[in-house]
């Protein structure tokens, strides 16, 4: 049961590259997320799925698009990176089989510098 | 507009005393909380919550108190240990599945 597992680790793009950050769970779990922490900021949420198919914009949505194609996986996309977009992106999933479910369990992170 | 704030970036402790981290919200209709905490080149781990209908909740040497009128609540770790030095981030949800979290407080433990 590896949890949340997050790929790259580490990734240095250029301005105007693009890239997708992979997320996968095993848990079967119906949430998953997309958060950014930068210094002084605390986590703040991209964008969020409650389940397959599903997606919805978070607190901080520009510049990034989502997929959850699949139940276990939840794609972040960056399609023209800005040094703005250098952080580091973590993924989250959470379970609720009816009503809420708040506690999430976090993948290790995603360390992004845009040049 | 952050709705939850932790105001102290970093707190340093000696090993054997009491950690206290505050965190403050400003929505009144938050209903449930959370602690995280969160170790360099790792993802965030749960650690403790508290429902809004509580005014304690604990966990072995973690102890979340939330005081509604004051809009605060606080975690106390007795003993503080070494394996306790992470940030930890206080977290917020509204009677939904999404979390505020704040800006994290850095706690060193010193031997």
């Amino acid at each position: 049961n590896a949890g949340v597992t997050q790929t790259p680790k580490f990734r240095v793009l250029k301005t105007g590259q693009s890239m997708t950050l992979l997320c996968a769970q095993d848990m079967n779990h119906e949430y998953m997320y997309w958060y950014r922490q930068d210094p002084g900021m605390g986590l703040r949420l991209i964008h969020y799925s409650v389940g397959e198919g599903t997606t919805a914009k978070g607190e901080v949505p520009d510049g990034y698009n989502v997929s959850r194609l699949k139940k276990q996986n939840f794609l972040l996309g960056l399609e023209s990176a800005a040094p703005s977009q250098t952080s580091v992106y973590f993924c989250a999933s959470s379970y609720s089989a009816s009503g809420p479910s708040y506690e999430q369990y976090f993948g290790p992170g995603t360390r992004l510098t845009v040049t | 507009d952050q709705q939850v704030k932790q105001n102290s970036p970093s707190l340093s402790v000696q090993e054997g005393r009491i950690s206290i981290l505050n965190c403050d919200y400003t929505n009144s209709m938050f209903d449930y909380f959370l602690w995280y905490k969160k170790y360099p080149a790792e993802g965030p781990t749960f650690l403790i919550s508290i429902s809004s209908i509580k005014d304690k909740n604990e966990d072995g040497r973690f102890t979340v108190f939330l005081n509604k009128s004051a809009k605060h609540l606080s975690l106390h770790i007795v003993p503080s240990q070494p394996g306790d030095s992470a940030v930890y981030f206080c977290a917020a949800s509204l009677n939904d599945y999404k979390l505020s979290f704040g800006a994290g407080t850095t706690v060193t433990v010193r031997a």
